[in-house]
């Protein structure tokens, strides 16, 4: 089993839908939860962490069940510029210190006219 | 967050060579990490730069084919030694910072140099 694990996509939209991924780790000892946007060619960027109550920045919203070790993210009227491929990423902690963070393949969006 | 940049951008090398990359940052971090990114694939980590001792490699990635340097605060480079065409990937160097997305709280996380798109003939 994947430690990250998410539907690969591609999620095809149409503009202003609401769309929501989901993703799944294996790791219960999993302390931090972020997702993370990465365009075509380009490094992922931090998009937003995912705190235990659940947290939203505008048009995104995340929730984090760590019961079922299930991580969503839920983007409400879709734009365009939306269009990428959203990583789901979990942080361990290293032996020496620091932070490992574990990354999903990545949801690809498309968002359409 | 730290502004990251990374040298080269792109290059294209031929089979048993081997290219150094360079990862330079706006600010002194203490931890700084290299990552490989393979076609269509998501991000491994190859090891931890720590400064002022040896990298810390994750497991099946080795010193003697990615010898990584961290001589101070705000740099690192990446060697991939001898290379081959299995090499061809995006290297990302990244650094850890503080998200301070909701007003209190605070979660360390890793922001990402632009990445080197590494092709290996």
């Amino acid at each position: 089993r994947k430690e990250v694990e998410q539907d690969p996509g591609p999620f095809n939209v149409p503009e202003g839908a609401t769309v929501a991924f989901n993703c799944t780790y294996s790791n219960s000892a999993s302390q931090s939860f972020f997702w993370y946007r990465q365009d075509c060619r380009k490094e992922p960027k931090l998009l937003m962490s995912v705190y235990s109550s659940g947290n939203e920045d505008g048009r995104f919203t995340a929730q984090l069940n760590r019961a079922s070790q299930y991580i969503s993210l839920l983007i409400r009227d879709s734009k365009l510029s939306d269009s990428a491929t959203y990583l789901c990423v979990v942080n361990g902690k290293l032996t020496g210190g620091g932070n490992k963070l574990t990354f999903g393949t990545g949801t690809q969006l498309k968002v359409e006219l | 967050s730290a502004v990251i940049s990374q040298k080269p951008s792109r290059d294209i090398c031929q089979r048993g060579t081997s290219l150094t990359i360079q990862c330079q940052v706006d600010s002194q971090v203490t931890m700084m990490f290299w990552y490989r990114q393979q076609p269509g694939q998501s991000l491994t980590l190859i090891a931890t730069a720590n400064q002022g001792s040896e990298a810390t490699y994750e497991s099946g990635f080795v010193i003697d084919k990615f010898p990584i340097s961290r001589p101070n605060l705000t740099f690192s480079t990446l060697t991939v030694s001898n290379m081959s065409p299995e090499d061809s990937s995006i290297y990302l160097c990244s650094v850890e910072d503080l998200d301070t997305g909701l007003a209190g709280s605070y979660t360390d996380t890793q922001y990402f140099g632009p990445g080197t798109r590494l092709t290996v003939l």
